[in-house]
């Protein structure tokens, strides 16, 4: 069964310096798709960032970048010049090809950006 | 706007109540899914559907219940089997089945027991 681990339940960045959220991944199925999600405290899901598993390039969108290491089954979340409104939970997840729509999330890390 | 409706945002149930959320989505997808979060963790699956009239259990679905009649709506019965049902629970909905798309969520439900 595939597994999705964040390990740092909560993290502190001074605004404007950049931050990475880690996430590593379990999964014997070479087909799979990475995504990560903001949640603020009002509680909707937000997409950020999408990296399927044959992706040549580290997928980037606006200030999040993913450093995806497929070796190492990894998929971080950097977030670039960090801003207050960044202060949110965020998660990783992840999606097997050949197993419907299963969406597996990790545990969140809780974001807290320091003016 | 395009988007996913759940109501009501706030719900209280009773003991021995079944209690139903609702969730609509005009974005012409074709999947949709129902999720439980507990205070402080990730998203579990309670149901998911690919087409109308069809759904499958996801990891979580003891004490639940849902139904795919119309493609724009899939609200989810919570029952009285659920012992635990005080969380929040969101409803997303994707293009397809495949790993590419994203899950697209409402603003979510919670739920707690009077």
């Amino acid at each position: 069964a595939q597994k999705i681990t964040q390990t740092q339940p909560g993290m502190f960045v001074q605004e404007k310096e950049a931050v990475t959220l880690d996430c590593t991944y379990d999964t014997s199925d070479p087909s799979y798709g990475l995504f990560w999600y903001k949640q603020p405290s009002s509680g909707e899901m937000i997409f950020l960032i999408y990296q399927g598993s044959y992706d040549q390039q580290n997928a980037t969108e606006g200030r999040y970048s993913l450093n995806f290491q497929k070796a190492r089954k990894s998929a971080n979340l950097v977030i670039s010049a960090s801003q207050l409104g960044d202060s949110a939970m965020y998660f990783c997840a992840m999606r097997l090809n050949n197993a419907g729509n299963m969406l597996t999330f990790g545990g969140g890390t809780r974001l807290m950006v320091k003016p | 706007d395009g988007g996913i409706t759940q109501s009501p945002k706030y719900l209280f149930r009773k003991e021995g109540q079944n209690v139903t959320l609702s969730c609509e989505q005009n974005l012409n997808h074709d999947a949709m899914y129902w999720y439980r979060q507990d205070p402080g963790q990730g998203l579990r699956l309670i149901y998911y559907s690919q087409i109308v009239n069809d759904f499958q259990k996801g990891d979580i679905a003891e004490g639940y219940s849902v139904s795919r009649e119309k493609k724009e709506s899939f609200p989810l019965t919570v029952t009285s089997a659920q012992k635990n049902p005080t969380a929040f629970y969101l409803c997303a909905s994707s293009m397809s089945d495949r790993a590419s798309q994203p899950q697209h969520f409402g603003d979510g439900t919670r739920l707690s027991i009077l």
